[in-house]
């Protein structure tokens, strides 16, 4: 099955720096990498994903870079600011199709707690 | 309403009892997942569902879980005989189903379960 490695588990910037999050996987027919953040005591939400058939994805300060050939994909948030503070998890998919077009479940990475100090 | 809901959002029982958790997902979504989560740890799957088919259920599920999603709709989660270790945050997602581009997950608030 799917093993997913996330890194660091906690991480701390200054208002308008930027914060990098790193995940490896161990499926190589992983096409689907999802990034959810979570606010204390809320659900999980997601902020940003990509597919393998492309290596960059950004939307306005969140950007993922993915890796295939090394298996690892990362989030960057850049102009951090305090309310980019939660738990980040990068996720992967498991149970896919044959033809890799569809997925069941996700398994997730430990999370990356992210504080941004004003 | 246009999120999955779940009910209750808190639940404190004793030590061998049951529990039921209802889970109700984004109306066209065919696809419902449980996930539970423990503090400082990642969802971790349990069981999901196409319609009312449940296509796989994690070997970390024992017997006493089960989980049913009987017209296809709302699902619930019982947990048999409780166990202090059985204290988490159980997550339901759903999601469209089928390709990959239509898969994504929306999660739940969750049911916040202390066994004491």
């Amino acid at each position: 099955g799917e093993n997913v490695e996330q890194h660091p588990s906690t991480l701390s910037v200054q208002e308008g720096d930027s914060a990098v999050i790193k995940c490896t996987y161990s499926d190589s027919a992983s096409n689907y990498f999802p990034w959810y953040k979570q606010e204390l005591g809320k659900r999980p939400q997601l902020i940003i994903d990509i597919r393998s058939n492309v290596g960059e994805k950004k939307d306005q300060r969140i950007a993922v870079t993915l890796n295939k050939t090394a298996k690892h994909f990362s989030l960057h948030i850049t102009e951090t600011q305090p309310e980019d503070s939660a738990v980040y998890f990068c996720a992967a998919p498991s149970s896919l199709n044959a033809g890799g077009t569809s997925y069941g479940k996700l398994t997730f990475g430990q999370g990356t707690i992210l504080t941004v100090h004003p | 309403d246009t999120g999955v809901s779940q009910d209750p959002r808190h639940k404190i029982t004793k030590r061998g009892q049951n529990v039921t958790f209802r889970c109700d997902p984004i109306s066209e979504h065919n696809r419902l997942y449980w996930y539970r989560q423990t503090l400082g740890q990642g969802p971790e799957f349990l069981t999901y569902f196409q319609n009312e088919a449940q296509l796989e259920k994690s070997r970390l599920l024992s017997d006493r879980f089960s989980a049913e999603r009987p017209k296809g709709s709302f699902s619930t989660l019982e947990i048999q005989r409780t166990e202090q270790g059985d204290s988490a945050m159980y997550l339901c997602a759903s999601s469209l189903g089928g390709v990959v581009a239509k898969n994504i997950q929306y999660f739940g608030a969750g049911t916040r379960l202390s066994v004491l």
